[in-house]
C-alpha cells in the first residue's frame, strides 16, 4: 500500500530561521516523491520533484530510501513562504499522487 | 491563460440535490484527475481519466459519477448530495510520463 506521513500538521519559525517539513512514505517499489505547495488563495502547485535534484525558492528534499524519507528544507525562512504544504508519492507506473495530510508553515516575522 | 479551470468556484447546496461541476484544461493533457479535499485539508484522488476513458476509480460511492465528453474536459456530476459531501473538489491534468499534476482553483461546495 502507498502511504505518505506528514507527522506536523503545523509548523512555525521566523523568518531567517532554518525550516524542514517532514515527509515519510511507504511504498514497496521505487516511488517518485512530490512536494506541492498552495499559497494563500493560490491553486495547488509543484514545488520540486525528486527525480530533479533541484532548488527551487531556496527549497531542497532529499530521498532517503533507508529511512523512506523525503524531508522538505530551507536553510532561511522567508515570510513569503508561509503556505500548506504537501508531500506526494507516485508509484511505478501508476498516474496517481496519493499525498500527505499537509502541513501549514507559517513564518514569523 | 488558465491551463485547469473549473466552474463553479463555490457551490452551495441543500441535501438530496443533484449538481455538477466542471473541468477544463488547455494544457492538451492526455489524463485528468478529481481530488477532494476534505475539511482537515487531506486531499485524496477520486478519479483519474486518460483519453476520456476511466483508469482510476478510488473506492467512491455511486452517487459521484465522472464525465469525459472529450480529452480536455472531465466534469463531476454528484447525486443525492450528503453533508458529508462538503469539501473542496480540485481538478488536476497531467501529460504522457509525466508525473506533474497541473491543478484547477478548486471548487468548494457546501451541503446544507
Amino acid at each position: 500500500a502507498q502511504r505518505v506521513t506528514q507527522p506536523e500538521k503545523l509548523l512555525s519559525v521566523f523568518k531567517g530561521a532554518p525550516v524542514e517539513l517532514k515527509c515519510n512514505y511507504s511504498y514497496s517499489g521505487s516511488p517518485e516523491l512530490f512536494w506541492y505547495v498552495q499559497y494563500s488563495r493560490q491553486r495547488l502547485q509543484l514545488l520540486l520533484r525528486h527525480i530533479s535534484r533541484e532548488s527551487i525558492k531556496g527549497f531542497t528534499a532529499d530521498l532517503n530510501k533507508g529511512e523512506t524519507s523525503f524531508h522538505l528544507k530551507k536553510p532561511f525562512a522567508q515570510e513569503e513562504d508561509s503556505a500548506m504544504y504537501y508531500c506526494a508519492l507516485s508509484g511505478q507506473g501508476a498516474q496517481k499522487l496519493v499525498f500527505g495530510q499537509g502541513t501549514r508553515l507559517t513564518i514569523n516575522p | 491563460d488558465t491551463a485547469v479551470s473549473q466552474t463553479p468556484k463555490y457551490l452551495v447546496t441543500q441535501m438530496g440535490n443533484d449538481k455538477s461541476i466542471k473541468c477544463e484544461q488547455n494544457l492538451g493533457h492526455d489524463t485528468m484527475y478529481w481530488y477532494k479535499q476534505d475539511s482537515k485539508k487531506f486531499l485524496k484522488i477520486m478519479f483519474s481519466y486518460n483519453n476520456k476513458e476511466l483508469i482510476i476509480n478510488e473506492t467512491v460511492p455511486n452517487r459521484f459519477s465522472p464525465k469525459s465528453p472529450d480529452k480536455a474536459h472531465l466534469n463531476l456530476h454528484i447525486n443525492s448530495l450528503e453533508l458529508g459531501d462538503s469539501a473542496v473538489y480540485f481538478c488536476a491534468a497531467s501529460g504522457p510520463g509525466s508525473y506533474e499534476q497541473y491543478f484547477g482553483p478548486g471548487t468548494r461546495l457546501t451541503v446544507t
